[in-house]
C-alpha cells in the first residue's frame, strides 16, 4: 500500500520569499513517480512537477524544484520568489511506475497563502 | 487544444437518487480515472477506463460504476445516493503509452451535493 503524509495543514508566506512545502511517502514499490498538483479554490487539479524514483537530478520546473530524498522517503516542493497567484491547495501524490497503473495517491495537502 | 472538460459544473440531488456525470478527456489521451475528493480531504482513486473497460478500481462499492465511449469519454454514475457522496468529482486522462507516467491532466470537476 502507498500513503502520502503532508504534515503542514496551512502556511503562510510573503510574497517575493521561498517556500517549501513538506512530503513524505511510503511504499514498497520497486519504481514510482511523485507529482505535486496545485488546486486553485475553482478546484481544477493544476500538474506542477514530477520526479521518478530513478531519475537521478531532482526534477525543476520554471519557479518550482522538488527536493528529492530517496533515503528518507521525502519528495519536498520548493517554490522561489512566491507570487500572489500562488495561493492555494497543493497535493503531493504518487504514483506506482507500470504499464496500465493509473492510480494516484494523494496526501491531505498544504494551504499556502501568499501575503502582500 | 482543448484540455479535460468535465459536465456537469455542479448538481444538486436528493438520497435515494442517481446521477451521471461526464468527461472529455484532453485530445490525444486515452484513458480516463475518476477521483472523489470530499471537503478537506485529498482525492481519492475511484476507477480507471481504457478500451472502455475498467482496468482499476479503488476501494468504492459497487453503486459507484463507470463507461467508456469509442471517443474515450467517460461517465460516471453513482446509483442510491448517500449524503456522504457529496463531494467534488474529477476525471483525469492519460495516454496510455510508456513512459509517460509523469502525464496526467485533470478537469475542473464536478461538484455534487447530495441533500
Amino acid at each position: 500500500a502507498q500513503k502520502i503524509t503532508q504534515t503542514q495543514p496551512g502556511m503562510f508566506v510573503q510574497e517575493k520569499e521561498a517556500v517549501t512545502l513538506d512530503c513524505t511517502y511510503d511504499t514498497s514499490d520497486p519504481s514510482y513517480g511523485l507529482f505535486w498538483y496545485k488546486q486553485p479554490s475553482s478546484g481544477e487539479m493544476i500538474f506542477l512537477i514530477y520526479q521518478g524514483s530513478y531519475d537521478q537530478q531532482n526534477a525543476t520546473e520554471g519557479r518550482y524544484s522538488l527536493n528529492f530524498q530517496k533515503a528518507r522517503k521525502s519528495a519536498n516542493l520548493v517554490i522561489s520568489a512566491s507570487q500572489l497567484g500562488d495561493s492555494a491547495m497543493y497535493f503531493c501524490a504518487m504514483r506506482a511506475v507500470f504499464f496500465g497503473n493509473e492510480k494516484l495517491t494523494f496526501g491531505t495537502g498544504t494551504r499556502l497563502t501568499i501575503i502582500p | 487544444d482543448a484540455g479535460v472538460t468535465q459536465s456537469p459544473t455542479h448538481l444538486i440531488k436528493t438520497r435515494g437518487q442517481q446521477v451521471t456525470l461526464r468527461c472529455s478527456p484532453k485530445s490525444g489521451h486515452d484513458t480516463v480515472s475518476w477521483y472523489q475528493q470530499a471537503l478537506g480531504q485529498g482525492p481519492q482513486f475511484i476507477f480507471q477506463y481504457y478500451e472502455e473497460e475498467e482496468r482499476q478500481r479503488g476501494n468504492f462499492p459497487d453503486r459507484f460504476s463507470g463507461h467508456q465511449f469509442p471517443n474515450y469519454s467517460s461517465e460516471l454514475n453513482v446509483n442510491a445516493l448517500l449524503l456522504g457522496d457529496s463531494a467534488l468529482y474529477l476525471c483525469a486522462s492519460s495516454p496510455n503509452k510508456a513512459p509517460t507516467y509523469n502525464e496526467q491532466f485533470f478537469g475542473p470537476g464536478t461538484r455534487l451535493t447530495v441533500l
